[in-house]
């Protein structure tokens, strides 16, 4: 089935460092891709989202590009804050499931910025 | 501004307990969710919901069951409360189509059973 792969965490950086977040996917369909955020106590948040190939999602100076030949849709922040400290999900959305909408999620990434 | 309420952010209840978690969303979607959200376990799906009174069962739906009587409300029912099942609840809603809205969440409940 299909399934999303992220990097382990905790991921731990100092402010102002460069972050690469991986995230890999297995598909058989054509998915959208999605980047969540989940603040310490809070619900997750949409960050950014990508719908075919070789789009690029951005927000909050996050960016992640759609690569369908390496499956892969890696998240990206030229210069984390400490108020970038939270977990960050990867997730698809396979566009074959019908009409549910289903998304899949990644194990999650924790992301600690120190000042 | 649009969103998903679910009813408490703290819930302390006693094991045996029945115990009801309530989301309702203003955005007239036809897709609801809940997850539960465990460390090391990621978010896993225990139901979904596609239409008023249609339910499917997600990865994890032993001990629960939920109703959908209303579009913007979807209720989580524990029918007998264990510690096994303590644990940050989150619900979601999406439009239906093909998957490219992606989901909104609401800002989960912490539930714990003693």
């Amino acid at each position: 089935g299909d399934s999303v792969t992220q990097m382990e965490g905790p991921v731990t950086l100092s402010e102002e460092a460069f972050l690469t977040i991986n995230c890999t996917y297995t598909a058989t369909g054509y998915p959208s891709l999605f980047w969540y955020v989940q603040y310490p106590g809070e619900g997750l948040q949409l960050l950014l989202k990508a719908t075919k190939a070789d789009d690029k999602g951005s927000n909050k100076g996050f960016e992640a590009t759609y690569r369908k030949e390496t499956t892969s849709f890696h998240l990206e922040k030229g210069s984390v804050q400490v108020s970038d400290s939270a977990v960050y999900f990867c997730a698809l959305s396979d566009r074959g499931s019908g009409n549910t909408g289903k998304l899949i999620f990644g194990q999650g990434t924790t992301l600690q910025v120190k000042p | 501004d649009v969103k998903v309420t679910q009813s408490s952010r703290y819930l302390v209840k006693r094991t045996g307990e029945k115990v009801f978690l309530e989301c309702v969303q203003d955005m007239d979607h036809e897709n609801m969710f809940w997850y539960r959200q465990d460390p090391g376990l990621g978010l896993r799906l225990i139901y979904f919901s596609y239409d008023v009174k249609m339910k499917e069962k997600g990865d994890i739906p032993e001990g629960y069951s939920v109703s959908r009587e209303k579009k913007e409300r979807f209720s989580l029912i524990l029918e007998s409360a264990s510690t096994n099942q303590t644990s940050m609840y989150l619900c979601a809603s999406s439009h239906a189509g093909q998957g490219n809205y992606g989901y909104t969440f609401g800002s989960g409940t912490r539930l714990t059973v003693v």
